[in-house]
């Protein structure tokens, strides 16, 4: 079946940029989203369509891609980006989302 | 502004039913479907469905068929989801998320969520 693949965990020090992938066989043609969540809270959407930022979502946000595999890129990192981060894609159809297994970012 | 209300947490007992609604505001409620999201705890997210606001048509993720219900009430602009047959992995936290009015499809707002506690 398909998956989206995120690393599990990424440590950062403040100041310093994080990078966050996600893989999938389908993202050559599909898009990918990105989503933030922190403890006790909602996911919200920070980055649409690969790399566009919704209004709101500081500069230090940016999403790329390259084939199978999406870049969240979170420049500068602050101890309040400290949360769980998401990729979300959809099949083939578009009729069914996945999520990524989630990344924990710590900053250290 | 959109805003996206679910009910309150739910304690149940394993074999019984609940219904979680979430309570829409701030937009046209026909013109963006809604989705349902489980977050197991300690766990990341799950996509379940989305029912069209629309025509009413539910989608469910293959994990998510038999005992899960989608409704709506367009009357109070308010999405529903049922769970019959309640088991205690069921235990999780259900967020509704809208989805955007047109393809590419995304979440781009979220309910709070609701804690849903499935213990004897």
């Amino acid at each position: 079946s398909y998956e989206l693949t995120q690393p599990p965990a990424v440590s950062v020090s403040p100041g310093q940029t994080a990078g966050i992938t996600c893989f999938g066989d389908l993202l050559s043609k599909q898009f990918v989203y990105w989503y933030q969540q922190k403890p006790g809270q909602a996911p919200v959407l920070i980055i649409y369509k690969d790399s566009e930022r919704p209004s709101g979502i500081p500069e230090r946000f940016s999403g790329s891609s390259s084939g199978t595999t999406v870049t969240l890129t979170i420049n500068a990192v602050q101890a309040d980006d400290e949360a769980d981060y998401y990729c979300q894609s959809g099949d083939i159809t578009s009729t069914h989302q996945m999520f990524g297994g989630g990344t924990k970012l710590t900053v250290l | 502004q959109v805003r996206l209300v679910q009910s309150g947490s739910e304690l149940k007992k394993p074999g019984a039913s609940v219904k979680i609604s979430c309570k829409t505001s701030g937009y046209t409620f026909s013109q963006y479907s809604i989705n349902w999201v489980r977050q197991a705890p300690g766990q990341g997210l799950e996509w379940m469905g989305w029912m069209s606001t629309t025509n009413g048509d539910p989608t469910f993720a293959r994990n998510f068929t038999g005992r899960f219900i989608f409704s709506l009430d367009t009357s109070v602009t308010t999405a529903y989801l049922q769970i019959n047959s309640l088991k205690p992995e069921d235990t999780a936290v259900y967020f509704c998320a809208r989805y955007t009015d047109s393809s590419p499809y995304y979440f781009d707002h979220w309910g709070q969520g609701t804690l849903v506690t499935v213990s004897s």
